[in-house]
């Protein structure tokens, strides 16, 4: 099993750019999570999905869009990236609503 | 909504024991987790408490007491490698689609 996998790894945007973050996971979970982690701070829940075909916005939604058209995928995008979105993405995915989420390899974003 | 208190930083030399407390405000409870994280790498889960009392896992434990709203992870026998980030994370009762909500974390340096 790969768990989750993130694409790409790294990339660098121009302010206005748009682009779309990949997260698969193998393991047949129903949600799945984006997170975006800032230095010294915790992880912030941008959105999520508790279905194929479902999303919902988390604690910083702003300026991201996402989709779950499949169960093991979930997309998110940038539709014109900002400075300020210059972060480190996580996902993840869990089986249950509870305990333990499964966190890919993230993807580091710079927008200059 | 939810707020999360832990340290921001605790050094400690290798086979010592550190503690890392976590204080939390939460409309509702449903748990509290932990998750380690090295530099450059995706947060990995460590232990869950609904329940107050420890849970132990190996070198690691995990104490909840609901009743003062704090948890705490306990690292015995400090290696090296334990050098990471460390994050609770809680769920809220009232949240059902299963959000975890992040402390910023607590920096444990190993020295030798």
């Amino acid at each position: 099993n790969a768990g989750v996998t993130q694409t790409p790894k790294f990339r660098v945007l121009k302010t206005g750019q748009s682009m779309t973050l990949l997260c698969a996971q193998d393991m047949n979970h129903e949600y799945m999570y984006w997170y975006r982690q800032d230095p010294g701070m915790g992880l912030r829940l941008i959105h999520y999905s508790v279905g194929e075909g479902t999303t919902a916005k988390g604690e910083v939604p702003d300026g991201y869009n996402v989709s779950r058209l499949k169960k093991q995928n979930f997309l998110l995008g940038l539709e014109s990236a900002a400075p300020s979105q210059t972060s480190v993405y996580f996902c993840a995915s869990s089986l249950t609503l509870a305990r333990e989420q499964f966190f890919g390899p993230g993807t580091r974003l710079t927008v200059l | 909504g939810q707020s999360l208190e832990q340290p921001s930083e605790v050094t400690a030399v290798e086979g010592a024991i550190v503690q890392i407390n976590c204080t939390y405000q939460t409309s509702g409870f449903y748990g509290l987790s932990w998750y380690q994280q090295h530099d450059g790498g995706a947060p990995t889960f460590l232990s869950y408490n609904a329940l107050d009392g420890l849970e132990e896992t190996g070198r690691f434990s995990s104490f909840l007491s609901r009743s003062d709203s704090y948890g705490y992870l306990l690292l015995q026998e400090l290696q090296m490698k334990d050098s990471a980030s460390y994050f609770c994370a809680v769920r809220d009762r009232g949240d059902s689609w299963g959000k975890l909500q992040f402390g910023a974390g607590t920096q444990v340096v190993v020295t030798p």
